[in-house]
């Protein structure tokens, strides 16, 4: 069964450092989407992606954040300047009408 | 804006028993989709069950069910027959185009 991927699924950055998380939809999906989780609170959603550009975005979703489908399978989500707070879990869904199916996340730690 | 509200934020059951989990939204769109996602110890989110509003039929899958009162905005889960596996935190989701919002969650435990 195809599945959403994510790499890595763990890393681990200074504060003020670029990340970039990387993340491979399901091939045939036409949305894509990113959601953070701090730890112990709720999946927020930060942005969705449809045809090349920004769908939708959260007031989270500011200027230090940006995505990309660089090619024909990778959806990325940068950070350019981590900030201590973004220490958090990251989820890539993707999506080809309603329901949206999760890859396993990439824990983002910001020291 | 919408927002969805689980008011339980940690729930326990007997394992085979029947235990459910409550979720509210707040919206003011008519057509639009819930979800109820699992998230285990390993924090991936799984899928559990999906309703589209404009159904009247509540959805079921295998053990799981819901209660959708559209008009009172209201989109419970009910497990039945608990298992072990079933302990995980429980996410109640609401979309509308691409906007999806979680609640905060629902701890459940399953008692053996």
């Amino acid at each position: 069964e195809p599945e959403v991927t994510q790499t890595p699924s763990h890393q681990v950055t200074q504060m003020g450092q670029e990340v970039i998380l990387r993340c491979v939809p399901i091939s045939n999906h036409l949305y894509f989407y990113w959601y953070r989780q701090i730890l112990g609170q709720k999946v927020e959603f930060l942005v969705s992606f449809y045809n090349n550009e920004i769908s939708e975005k959260s007031e989270i979703f500011d200027d230090q954040f940006s995505v990309e489908r660089p090619d024909g399978s990778n959806f990325t989500l940068k950070i350019r300047s981590t900030k201590l707070e973004d220490s958090a879990m990251y989820f890539c869904a993707s999506t080809r009408s309603y329901e949206q199916y999760f890859g396993p996340g990439t824990r983002l730690t910001v020291t | 804006a919408q927002t969805v509200t689980q008011s339980q934020p940690e729930m326990s059951v007997q394992e085979a028993e029947t235990v459910t989990l409550s979720c509210t939204y707040d919206t003011s769109e008519s057509d639009y989709y819930l979800f109820w996602y699992k998230q285990p110890p390993s924090r991936q989110m799984i899928l559990v069950i999906r309703q589209e509003a404009y159904k009247q039929q509540n959805a079921t899958e295998n053990r799981f069910s819901v209660n959708f009162q559209k008009a009172a905005k209201s989109f419970s889960l009910k497990i039945s027959d608990s298992q072990l596996g079933d302990a995980a935190m429980y996410f109640c989701a609401y979309r509308w185009h691409n906007d999806m919002r979680f609640g905060a969650g629902t701890r459940l435990t399953v008692k053996p």
